[in-house]
């Protein structure tokens, strides 16, 4: 299928260390801050969500941070592998709106073996 | 279990031409979104449904663009007299009242290509 990340920055990673995907917001009036992880032509998957009022929570090999002070999310994955590999879009949501999302620019992750 | 499926997963118009695309979501899921994704960019929101009420279609681009949901399940997204910046993938998601609106379950997405 058609790549979505043609043009977006690139994480490459090893086979089985740690990555690091990077996300700056806006939006200080968002409760809920998610991950999208998307592969070539599928539409996003959800990974993980964070509140706003929380500032870490772990799921299965994934962590995701939120620093409010410097409006920063991330997301770490842990020994990744070759199936992590696909475009990661972080996402919010406002506190004001019945569920639209805000995506941010994609990121695509690369795992090298 | 079945997720959410959408139709066609390709569509070619010439210009001018009038399109539908439809989206059945994941049974029970009572919030539906539909999203336009241009090439290379994250998901761009056009319109929410809670049931059949669309409470959301801040971000339809034009008048040309419509959705609907009857009877509150299956939707349909049309685009009338179709221009080529309307070029994209059209995703639909849907969410449960249980784990939030915020978590969205997408569909495969439609590949509108106008020439």
């Amino acid at each position: 299928g058609e790549s979505v990340g043609l043009h977006l920055p690139t994480l490459s990673v090893q086979e089985g260390d740690n990555s690091i995907i990077n996300c700056a917001y806006s939006n200080s009036a968002s409760d809920y801050f998610i991950w999208y992880k998307q592969e070539s032509g599928k539409g996003p998957q959800f990974i993980i969500d964070i509140r706003s009022n929380m500032d870490k929570r772990q799921g299965q090999r994934v962590t995701v941070l939120l620093n409010k002070t410097v409006k920063h999310l991330s997301l770490q994955i842990a020994a990744t592998q070759p199936g992590d590999s696909a475009v990661y879009f972080c996402a919010e949501k406002r506190i004001d709106s019945w569920g639209k999302l805000q995506f941010g620019a994609g990121t695509q992750v690369v795992v090298t073996p | 279990g079945a997720g959410v499926s959408q139709s066609p997963r390709y569509k070619v118009a010439k210009r001018g031409q009038d399109v539908a695309l439809r989206c059945d979501p994941i049974s029970g899921h009572v919030s539906l979104f539909w999203y336009q994704q241009a090439l290379g960019q994250g998901p761009e929101f056009l319109t929410y449904f809670q049931n059949e009420a669309q409470l959301d279609k801040s971000g339809l681009p034009s008048d040309r663009f419509f959705a609907e949901r009857p009877e509150g399940s299956v939707s349909t997204l049309k685009i009338q007299r179709t221009q080529q910046e309307d070029s994209a993938v059209y995703l639909c998601a849907s969410s449960s009242k249980r784990t939030g609106v915020h978590e969205q379950y997408f569909g495969p997405g439609t590949r509108l290509t106008v020439t």
